[in-house]
């Protein structure tokens, strides 16, 4: 059972350059969402899905998109980076329904650096 | 704007003794309330919760206390232990799993 798993660990981006960051649990969890980090800023929500096919926007969801097309999958995809976007990125998954969707399983991050 | 504060990014304390970190908290449709611990290179874990039809958890060493005519919550760790240095993020959410974090406290216990 490896929880929530995140690849890549680190990368360094050119601005202007796309790229997907990829999120996998195999705890059958029907919520998943992505989160940044940054100093000062504590973890902010970009874009969560309930469940396969249903998608929607975070806090701040501008130059991101998502989907959901299984159950364990939620990568988050960056159209054309910016330095803006320099941050750690977690995936987080919870069983919906009741407290439990509350409590969420996050994964180690990936660290993204855009020059 | 962000809706959970924690103002004191750090704290030390010494080993054995009462870590007590604080959040408030502006939004009054917050009806949930986590704390969670983070160490260097990995993600957030839940560390406790309280209901807002509570005002007090406790878990073991952790308690966690709501006041919410203040809308203010408290973390309090008794005894502190050296693996309780991390940094702790408060987190709220209003019954839709969407969850708004604090910047979080850096807690340090000296040996």
């Amino acid at each position: 059972n490896a929880g929530v798993t995140q690849t890549p660990k680190f990368q360094v981006l050119k601005t202007g350059q796309s790229m997907t960051l990829q999120c996998a649990q195999d705890m059958n969890h029907e919520y998943m969402s992505w989160y940044r980090q940054d100093p000062g800023m504590g973890l902010r929500l970009i874009h969560y899905s309930v469940g396969a096919g249903i998608t929607d926007q975070g806090e701040v969801p501008n130059g991101y998109n998502v989907s959901r097309s299984t159950t364990e999958d939620f990568p988050l995809r960056l159209l054309s980076a910016a330095p803006s976007q320099t941050s750690v990125y977690f995936c987080a998954s919870s069983p919906s329904g009741g407290r439990a969707g509350y409590e969420q399983y996050f994964g180690p991050g990936t660290r993204l650096t855009v020059t | 704007d962000q809706q959970v504060k924690q103002n004191s990014p750090s704290l030390s304390v010494q080993e054995g003794r009462i870590s007590i970190l604080n959040c408030d908290y502006t939004n009054s449709m917050f009806d949930y309330f986590l704390w969670y611990k983070k160490y260097p290179a990995e993600g957030p874990t839940f560390l406790i919760s309280i209901s807002s039809i509570k005002d007090k958890n406790e878990d073991g060493r952790f308690t966690v206390f709501l006041n919410k005519s203040a809308k203010h919550l408290s973390l309090h760790i008794v005894p502190s232990q050296p693996g309780d240095s991390a940094v702790y993020f408060c987190a709220a959410s209003s019954n839709d799993y969407k969850l708004s974090f604090g910047a979080g406290t850096t807690v340090t216990v000296r040996a």
